[in-house]
């Protein structure tokens, strides 16, 4: 079956521009993360959602890092006014809800930001 | 705060080395562990996980992991590595009382086995 689908593969921004980055995960999975994955370096928690809750964003590093999920599925994760240390690999996750299965965490290819 | 510590980031072996890469996580709560591997060009697989019960868990590819859970570690394991077995080595912790089950990984180690 499909997997979890990140768009775009690759971004390129100049510095200050604002970017939008789409996740599509697996159909029927409730819950949907979003990691930044520095070079060099593993993946760090961004954010999480509940079907269309955002329950945890403790790990957004700055407002301007946005999330959301509108509809319980699709997941964008915005940027506004990039900075050179915003450029990583993102990464987004999906996985079920329900028992010991909820802690399965599927992977998408993740999109890499580069800021110039 | 959790953390989760890998112990080297770069390991070079030839074909058919027996590989042990080490993890250490900091909680003392109930965990669940798990081991990603990333293939180049490919994104994060499970390789396998460990969530109770008999503390040697066996993966995919041949890979198995230990959990002891006194030295707080999960290491991995293979007895003798190919070299489709190139690719960076994940451990990661979810915290069983931590709302949303988010990873919390280590910084990877890259292993290169040389055919």
């Amino acid at each position: 079956g499909a997997g979890v689908s990140q768009s775009p593969r690759y971004k390129v921004a100049k510095r200050g521009q604002d970017v939008a980055l789409r996740c599509d995960p697996i159909s029927g999975h409730v819950s949907l993360f979003w990691y930044q994955q520095a070079l060099g370096q593993g993946p760090e928690f961004l954010t999480y959602f509940q079907n269309e809750a955002q329950l945890d964003k403790s790990g957004l590093p700055s407002d301007r890092f946005f999330a959301e999920r509108p509809e319980g599925s699709v997941s964008t994760l915005k940027i506004q006014r990039t900075q050179q240390e915003d450029s990583a690999v993102y990464l987004c996750a999906s996985s079920l809800y329900r028992g010991r299965a909820s802690y399965e965490q599927y992977f998408g290819p993740g999109t890499r930001l580069t800021v110039t | 705060a959790q953390s989760v510590s890998q112990h080297n980031h770069h390991v070079i072996l030839s074909e058919a080395a027996s590989l042990e890469l080490g993890c250490n996580y900091s909680y003392g709560g109930t965990v669940n562990l798990f081991w990603y591997v990333q293939y180049p060009g490919q994104h994060l697989q499970l390789l396998l996980k460990y969530f109770s019960g008999d503390p040697l868990v066996k993966g995919i590819k041949g890979f198995e992991a230990e959990f002891i859970k006194s030295k707080f570690s999960f290491n991995l394991r293979k007895p003798s590595v190919q070299w489709s077995d190139t690719a960076e080595y994940f451990c990661a912790v979810i915290s069983i009382k931590a709302a949303g089950n988010k990873l919390t990984f280590g910084g990877g180690t890259r292993v290169l086995v040389k055919p």
